[in-house]
Formats: structure tokens, C-alpha cells, sequence
């Protein structure tokens, strides 16, 4: 079946403009999580979602970050104001609510 | 703060064991070892997973010490494929910490 889905797969925006990647997960996983990955470092967890709600935000770095998830399938996950920093993989995982985790291909997020 | 320690990098010849070592010596009773990998350019992909016995999957074998303070990976026969960042990761299962932490994990080379 088709797995975790990511676009764009590439994104190369201006500093202070707004971006949304999205992320399709595995049909029927009520669990979607999405982490970020800096060059040469693993990923590092963002934020959960457990069906419709956020069940952990606590890895959002700053008031910038904010992701939807509204009918409890695909998410949105948007960042305001971007700065040169916020350059890097976003990557999407899904689950079943006890399962492992299936990563997409990730979104490059290049801020010029 | 990371809960593993991981080589940063290893070489494997084509056909030999491939034998990744993580130290996990804050492990607590609740607690599962989980490997995931990456290959360039890709999300990362699950392993294998176990909690106290040693486990064995189509993909790897996973020996964990009897005091659960370190463990091993074990790709049986590596090929070239098989070239990827190695991440060791602990986690709880069904605590909602649902979250993994990655660290920086092994770089695996396989050498032909």
C-alpha cells in the first residue's frame, strides 16, 4: 500500500515569507508526527498528533510553528515569518496508536 | 539529552556481520530499544525493536545485554544497500511519550 507522502518535495522560499508542507499519512493511522532535520544531525521531534489534537507541541521552537491536522488524516504544518534558520528536512511520520513509525521523504526547506 | 551512545561511524565489508554497538546504561525498566536507520536522501526506516529478549526480524537481529545496559544490531550479511545512518534510540511504549529521540546515530559504510 502507499506510504507517507510529503509535498512539496523541495521548497526554496525568501526570508519572511509564510510556507505550509503537508503531509499524507498511511491510511488509517490516527497518529502523525512531525520531526526536523538539520545537516549532519538526526531528526528532532516537533510535534504529535494523536487523531485531530495535538498531543504534544513541546518540540515547536518557537510561535512561528504551528501544524493543523483537522480531519484527523493530513497535516499541515506551517511556518510564518521564515529566517534562514528554519532551512532544513521536514520529515512526517505516521502510526497505529501503539505502532512504529513510517517516515515520509521529507520536504527540503531552503530559506534564501 | 540523549539516552544512547553510538559510534559515530563504522566500516563493513560486503557479505561480513555488520555488528553495531549502542550503550544504553540509563535504560529504565519500562523502556524499549529501538533501531531505525537512513539512507541518504530518505526518511528514516524502522528495524527492529525489543525489550529484553533478543529478537530477529527478515532485516536484522537485535541482542540486548542481560542488565539491558547495551546492545547490538547485527545485519547478518550487509550489501552495499545497506550504507545508511544507524540510529539506536530508547523509548517507552504506550506512556503517550510517543515521540522518538534520535541523537546522531552510526554511519555504516559497507565496503565492496
Amino acid at each position: 500500500g502507499a506510504g507517507v507522502s510529503q509535498t512539496p518535495s523541495n521548497k526554496v522560499t525568501e526570508k519572511g515569507k509564510y510556507v505550509e508542507l503537508r503531509c499524507d499519512p498511511i491510511s488509517g493511522h490516527t497518529a502523525l508526527y512531525w520531526y526536523r532535520q538539520s545537516l549532519g544531525q538526526g531528526p528532532e521531534f516537533l510535534i504529535y498528533f494523536q487523531g485531530t489534537g495535538a498531543a504534544d507541541d513541546s518540540g515547536l521552537p518557537n510561535d512561528r510553528f504551528f501544524a493543523v491536522r483537522p480531519e484527523g488524516s493530513v497535516s499541515t504544518l506551517k511556518i510564518q515569518r521564515t529566517e534562514r534558520g528554519d532551512s532544513a528536512v521536514y520529515l512526517c511520520a505516521s502510526s497505529s496508536r501503539t505502532g512504529e513509525q513510517y517516515f515520509g521523504p521529507g520536504t527540503r526547506l531552503t530559506v534564501t | 539529552d540523549a539516552k544512547t551512545t553510538q559510534p559515530p561511524s563504522m566500516d563493513c565489508a560486503e557479505g561480513r556481520a555488520a555488528n553495531l554497538p549502542c550503550n544504553h546504561s540509563t535504560i529504565s525498566g519500562n523502556e524499549y530499544v529501538y533501531w531505525y536507520r537512513q539512507i541518504h536522501s530518505q526518511g528514516p526506516q524502522y528495524i527492529i525493536h525489543g525489550l529484553k529478549n533478543n529478537e530477529t526480524n527478515e532485516m536484522a537481529s537485535l541482542i540486548i545485554t542481560e542488565d539491558r545496559k547495551s546492545s547490538t544490531l547485527i545485519l547478518p550479511h550487509a550489501t552495499l544497500r545497506d550504507t545508511a545512518v544507524y540510529y539506536c534510540i530508547v523509548r517507552e511504549v504506550g506512556t503517550g511519550a510517543n515521540n522518538l529521540f534520535f541523537g546522531t546515530g552510526t554511519r555504516l559504510t559497507v565496503i565492496p
